[in-house]
């Protein structure tokens, strides 16, 4: 079955200290993993998508690697406006249509000033 | 570009009874997914529709049921209310430029059953 799980549930910085969240998969056919942001009281918002081994996609502070295991969000110099929960997915091999994601619980990401 | 919108925003309903909940699909996507957010959870899949049929379910009971209009708007019906239905539910669009699998999300259907 497939699997997706991340750490930690939930992490706090200063603003300004770097850090890395995990996201590890266990899927049978990897087509891709996804990283989306939800704000509270909002719907996630898509971040990345990546597709093989040693892909990277930046965005502002935010940086998405994978390794054939895992993946990682390197948030580097955090401000307060990156607090959310960040999710991570990957598609259901066994779903049978495209769109249909497995997603972690996530890592709530608290920023201080 | 409209975005994904859901209605209602939140709603309380007893055990045993039905609900709809309604969703907008951004322009240019022709495919709805519907997921389930527990409080603490990520969302899990319930069904997806394309061209107004089901295209894919998860493993959610029959009384959770759909609809896909010919405008790509769509609804999601759940009957028999369960205390566990208690959850935020997504709305998500797909088709557009980026792919089936980059999904825009509504902002949910907080659903409260008491």
């Amino acid at each position: 079955e497939d699997q997706v799980t991340q750490s930690p549930e939930a992490l706090r910085l200063q603003e300004g200290e770097s850090s890395s969240l995990n996201c590890s998969y266990t899927v049978s056919g990897l087509r891709g993993l996804f990283w989306y942001r939800q704000d509270p009281g909002k719907g996630p918002e898509f971040l990345f998508t990546l597709y093989s081994a040693g892909e990277e996609k930046e965005k502002e502070r935010l940086k998405a690697t994978l390794t054939k295991k895992e993946s990682f969000l390197h948030i580097t110099a955090p401000k307060p406006e990156d607090s959310a929960t960040y999710l991570c997915a990957v598609p259901n091999y066994y779903g049978g249509s495209q769109g249909n994601l497995i997603f972690g619980k996530g890592t709530k990401l608290s920023v201080k000033p | 570009e409209t975005g994904v919108t859901q209605s209602p925003t939140h709603l309380i309903k007893t055990r045993g009874q039905q609900v709809t909940l309604r969703c907008s699909s951004q322009s240019g996507h022709n495919t709805v997914s519907w997921y389930q957010q527990a409080l603490g959870q990520g969302p899990q899949f319930i069904f997806q529709y394309y061209r107004e049929e089901e295209n894919g379910r998860g493993n959610f009971p029959p009384r959770f049921s759909g609809l896909q209009f010919p405008n790509y708007s769509s609804e999601l019906n759940v009957n028999a209310l369960e205390l566990d239905d208690s959850a935020l539910y997504l709305c998500a669009s797909s088709g557009g430029l980026a792919g089936a699998n980059v999904l825009t999300f509504g902002a949910g259907s907080r659903l409260t059953v008491l």
